[in-house]
């Protein structure tokens, strides 16, 4: 089992670009986690996902934030237009029994 | 409001100490706890589980659970130096499908 795969492991954009963070679920898992993590807020949930359905979506900062899980394995976070503050590390968990994290994606806005 | 709380540390513990971590969460009916280790730049690493009352042991790593006083510890054995990092308390809540709540982390350093 390769574990949750996250891409980008890192992203450097300039404000105003859209971003796109890709996560792949280990196999057989049915939760999906977006998470965010910088130094002055810490880990910060942003949205989860059940079988494929949003469950809970107050932890999305902004309007510019959005996830979509199309199927059962894979998640998308985009964030349009990007800004400075956006800037953190963005971590996607898959959960069966237990949550496993992915290694990250270290997102920089310029 | 549902919470876990840590003590941020950090606790400096000697090598081959007994390192202690503890925390306290908030929803009494909560059922599932865990124990995340991150080292820095790193993502979290679950590292215990435990879901009844009681001690569960693993190598080095001991986890704590008392429901009744709505705590659960985290002991480390003949610490080293590979452990410094910082530990995230999780607990999935109860009526909160799958999600976690985690604590703010407690950073470990062990000193040769």
């Amino acid at each position: 089992d390769a574990g949750v795969i996250q891409s980008p492991r890192h992203e450097v954009t300039e404000m105003g670009q859209e971003v796109t963070l890709r996560c792949k679920l280990i196999s057989g898992h049915n939760s999906l986690f977006w998470y965010r993590q910088t130094m002055m807020r810490g880990l910060e949930l942003l949205i989860y996902f059940n079988n494929n359905v949003p469950i809970d979506d107050s932890g999305m900062p902004e309007d510019r934030f959005s996830a979509k899980m199309p199927n059962a394995s894979f998640s998308t976070l985009k964030i349009q237009p990007s800004e400075p503050r956006d800037s953190a590390v963005y971590f996607c968990a898959s959960r069966g029994n237990e949550q496993f994290f992915g290694p990250g994606t270290r997102l920089t806005v310029l | 409001q549902k919470e876990v709380e840590q003590n941020s540390g950090p606790l400096s513990v000697p090598e081959g100490a007994i390192a202690s971590l503890n925390c306290t969460y908030s929803d009494r009916g909560s059922q599932s706890f865990f124990w995340y280790r991150q080292y820095s730049g790193k993502s979290p690493e679950l590292i215990m589980s435990i879901y009844s009352n009681g001690d569960k042991e693993d190598g080095r790593f001991t986890a704590q659970l008392n429901k009744a006083s709505q705590y659960v510890s985290l002991l480390i054995r003949d610490s080293q130096p590979s452990d410094s990092a910082t530990y995230l308390c999780a607990v999935n809540f109860s009526g909160g499908y799958n999600k976690l709540i985690f604590g703010a982390g407690t950073r470990l350093a062990v000193h040769p």
